[in-house]
């Protein structure tokens, strides 16, 4: 079965930094691409980044460009969410999600998601 | 690409059918996705591509539209069919989401 084992959430403040680990299994996580996405408490979703396999390409919402990373240890089977200069906004549970088939955005299996909170 | 999802909540007895909508800023041909999302979990993917339904997905969950107008149906409601549901477009990046149908069974 495939698996998504999410950790690395918490409280940080303002400015701050966290790194999001997402752990695979159940699947050849090396030929799947990866997505995260949130969720502001009692909102919607909102896509965060993707990181397409076929051309090594990350895709970015504007909102986080320039201050996350995405990026992957395929050894480890591990996706990562790096979180630079964090703001208040970015308060959110964190899904890590993997694509459904060839497909990046069609997201056919999901973490259990991770809460971050940045507050002072 | 905005994605825009109607009524916000819909709320039938059970048996009933529920047609929840989703329009597009701009044509997007088939590239919609829909997942349901109950409390504290994560969502669930239950159709792709605007009439494709996801592996273990009962028949009772069938969607349809292109272009800019989706409609996801699901039919004869039970209880567990209580979640908010939401429509995604996959056309480019970036992709975005619909506020999201509470689905409320009386």
């Amino acid at each position: 079965d495939v698996q998504l084992l999410q950790s690395g959430g918490g409280l940080v403040q303002p400015g701050g930094s966290l790194r999001l680990s997402c752990a695979a299994s159940g699947f050849s996580f090396s030929t799947y691409d990866m997505t995260w996405v949130r969720q502001s408490p009692g909102k919607g979703l909102e896509w965060v980044s993707s990181f397409r396999r076929s051309d090594r390409q990350s895709f970015y919402a504007d909102s986080v460009r320039g201050r996350f990373t995405i990026s992957t240890d395929n050894y480890r089977s591990v996706l990562y969410l790096e979180m630079n200069n964090l703001r208040a906004e970015d308060t959110a549970v964190y899904f890590c999600a993997r694509a459904l088939a060839v497909v990046t955005s069609i997201l056919g299996h999901w973490g259990q998601g991770t809460l971050v909170t940045v507050s002072s | 690409i905005v994605m825009t999802q109607s009524p916000a909540t819909l709320s039938s007895f059970p048996g009933e059918r529920a047609t929840l909508s989703c329009r597009a800023s701009q044509d997007i041909s088939e590239y919609v996705v829909w997942y349901q999302q109950k409390p504290g979990q994560a969502p669930r993917l239950l159709i792709y591509d605007a009439s494709n339904r996801a592996t273990g997905i009962p028949a009772k969950f069938s969607g349809r539209g292109s272009g800019t107008v989706f409609t996801l149906t699901i039919s004869n409601l039970e209880p567990e069919d209580s979640a908010v549901y939401y429509c995604q477009h996959r056309y480019t990046w970036p992709v975005t989401f619909g506020e999201g149908t509470r689905v409320e069974i009386k």
